[in-house]
Parts: C-alpha cells; structure tokens; sequence
C-alpha cells in the first residue's frame, strides 16, 4: 500500500535561516509528488510537483527514488513562508486520487 | 466561477441527523474529488467523479455516506445518521483532467454533537 511519510509535525526556523521539510514515501509503482501548501484561513493550494522540476517562492523539491524522498527546500525562510505543509503522491495507476501526508506545520519567526 | 465553492462553510448537526455538502467545481473541469480531513491530519481520499460518472468511492468510510454528480457539474456528498466520528473538514477538488493538480475548495467543517 502506498503511504506517505511527514515526520516532522512542527517546524519552526528563524527568519533567513534554512528550511527543509521532509517527505518519504512507499508506492510500488512509478509516483508523482507534489507539495500542497494552506496559509491560514486560505484554502489548500498546489506549491510544486516534482515533474515540473520547477522553483516557487523559493522553494525547491527533488524527488530521490533510491531514498524514496521528496524533501521541500528553502535556502532563506521568510515569514510569509509560516503556513501547513502536505506533501502528497498521485498513484499513476488511479484516477488521479492523491495520498497525503499527515503536515508539517512551518513557523518563521523574525 | 472563478474558484471551487463549497458550501455551507460550517455545518453543526446532532447525532443522527442526515446533512447533505455541496461543492460547485471550476467551470469545465472533468475530474472532482472528495477528501475528509481529520484534525491534524492530512486529507483522505472518498471519492472521485470523471464527469457524472462515480468512478471510485473505494475512500467512503460506510454505506452512510453518499455522492452524486448528476449532471456532471454540481456535486453534493451526503451522510447519513451523523455520528461523532464524521466530524471532520470535507474538502472539494476538481481539475480538468486527473493528470493535473487540483484546485481545492474552501471545505465544510462538519461538527457532529
């Protein structure tokens, strides 16, 4: 069964520090990873996906199938960056239904 | 519309009672899913609609819980007999096409007393 693995529950990191959100997972098949981001009372919105090999806000994933990870990265946190993290596999043998994680909870303090 | 919309935002129903959970996807777009989202958890998968066509609700967590897409746009999740278990935020998605991502709707917090 596939599964999909936050192991941090909370992270906090000061203003302009490294961040580094970890994601592993467990899919037999060939996966694709994203990165769901939700603000405070905003709705759960798409950050990045790993096939689009492509930076937003900062932030950049690289999906390492040998470790069976996908960590989020960010070289310089700011506060705007305080929000929930899912990470989540899209099985490419579904209808497209995703497997989430459990969130990270990011906190920037300044 | 310009976003996916749910309503109500906010649903309190006494055990037992019957609740029923609307989403209105992007104009266009095939695919819609619906999650349930635990406290502290991430969403769950319930089930996916290509069209008006209920294609899996292998997530559905009993027969008390049903979903309908009739015309292949509007979609409403009902539950049955509430119990406290089914307290949870439920969330709307819908792409067009299941290869994208989605785009999530705001959900609807269900509280069950």
């Amino acid at each position: 069964a596939q599964r999909v693995t936050q192991p941090e529950k909370l992270l906090s990191v000061f203003k302009g520090a490294p961040v580094e959100l970890k994601c592993n997972y467990s899919y037999s098949g060939s996966p694709e990873l994203f990165w769901y981001v939700q603000y405070s009372r905003q709705r759960l919105q798409l950050l990045l996906r790993h096939i689009s090999r492509e930076s937003i806000k900062g932030f950049t994933a690289d999906l390492n199938k040998g470790e069976t990870s996908f960590h989020l990265k960010k070289p310089f946190a700011q506060e705007e960056d305080s929000a929930m993290y899912y990470c989540a596999l899209r099985r490419t043998d579904s209808w497209g239904k995703f497997q989430f994680g459990a969130g990270t909870q990011v906190v920037v303090t300044p | 519309g310009a976003g996916v919309s749910q309503s109500p935002r906010y649903k309190v129903a006494k055990r037992g009672q019957d609740v029923a959970l609307r989403c209105d996807p992007i104009s266009g777009h095939v695919s819609l899913f619906w999650y349930q989202q635990a406290l502290g958890q991430g969403p769950e998968f319930l089930t996916y609609f290509q069209n008006e066509a209920q294609l899996d609700k292998s997530g559905l967590p009993s027969d008390r819980f049903f979903a309908e897409r009739p015309e292949g746009s509007v979609s409403t999740l009902k539950i049955q007999r509430t119990q406290q278990e089914d307290s949870a935020v439920y969330l709307c998605a819908s792409s067009p096409d299941r290869n994208y991502g989605y785009t999530f709707g705001s959900g609807t917090r269900l509280t069950v007393v």
